[in-house]
């Protein structure tokens, strides 16, 4: 089975802080992605990776960073952590050249601003 | 730009009712997912529809798929308590692993 491991199911921060959040995956997967999930706007994308090393803007990316140094690992960097960067993270993963490109997801990472 | 429209948003049904999820996209896409997400918990992965009249069912649910009206549909069959969740939809890029999602449906099965 696929499995997509988030380093945090809850975490609290205060404005201004960096916040990491990893992501780790194990099956392999080229493709890597980050979303934030808020009460009646859905998921919206904010970083992608195809590969190590690359990253592409999302529709949402100002505010974040990500890094992509090793193909399992995915991290969300929040630069200065504000209030309205409350929110649920979401991690996914899916193969490339594969039918489909199923994306799978981790558990998320409810992140809170104070 | 594509855009993915659910309807309804809210669904309140009882036990043993059939009903029906609609899922509108905006561009040209063979490549349609439906997950289900339970309160405080992440995606599942329900279907995976990659083919204009593609149909596929597990248990109760029902997804299809049709290219040319760009809709697919989650058809539920005589709902249970279990089934209470929320429905995404979501359309695949015409090119690229890119994901766009629907706001969901959040779907309520009453005794």
């Amino acid at each position: 089975d696929v499995k997509v491991t988030q380093s945090s199911r809850y975490l609290v921060k205060r404005t201004g802080e960096k916040v990491f959040l990893e992501c780790v995956q194990d099956m392999d997967h080229e493709n890597m992605f980050w979303y934030r999930q808020d009460p009646g706007l859905g998921l919206r994308l904010i970083y992608f990776s195809y590969d190590v090393k690359m990253k592409e803007k999302g529709d949402i990316p100002e505010g974040y960073s990500v890094s992509r140094e090793k193909k399992e690992r995915f991290s969300l960097i929040l630069e200065s952590a504000s209030t309205n960067q409350t929110s649920m993270y979401l991690c996914a993963s899916s193969a490339a050249g594969v039918e489909g490109n199923e994306q799978f997801f981790g558990p998320g990472t409810r992140l809170t601003v104070l | 730009e594509l855009k993915v429209e659910q309807n309804p948003l809210f669904l309140s049904m009882q036990e043993g009712k059939n009903y029906t999820i609609y899922c509108n996209y905006s561009t040209t896409s063979d490549r349609l997912y439906w997950y289900r997400q339970d309160p405080g918990k992440s995606l599942e992965s329900l279907f995976v529809l990659l083919s204009n009249g593609a149909v596929k069912q597990e248990g109760r649910l029902m997804a299809s798929l049709d290219t040319k009206a760009r809709l697919s549909t989650l058809h539920i069959t005589a709902a249970v308590h279990d089934l209470s969740a929320t429905y995404f939809c979501a359309v695949g890029e015409t090119s690229g692993s890119r994901l766009t999602f629907g706001e969901g449906t959040q779907l309520t099965v009453n005794p």
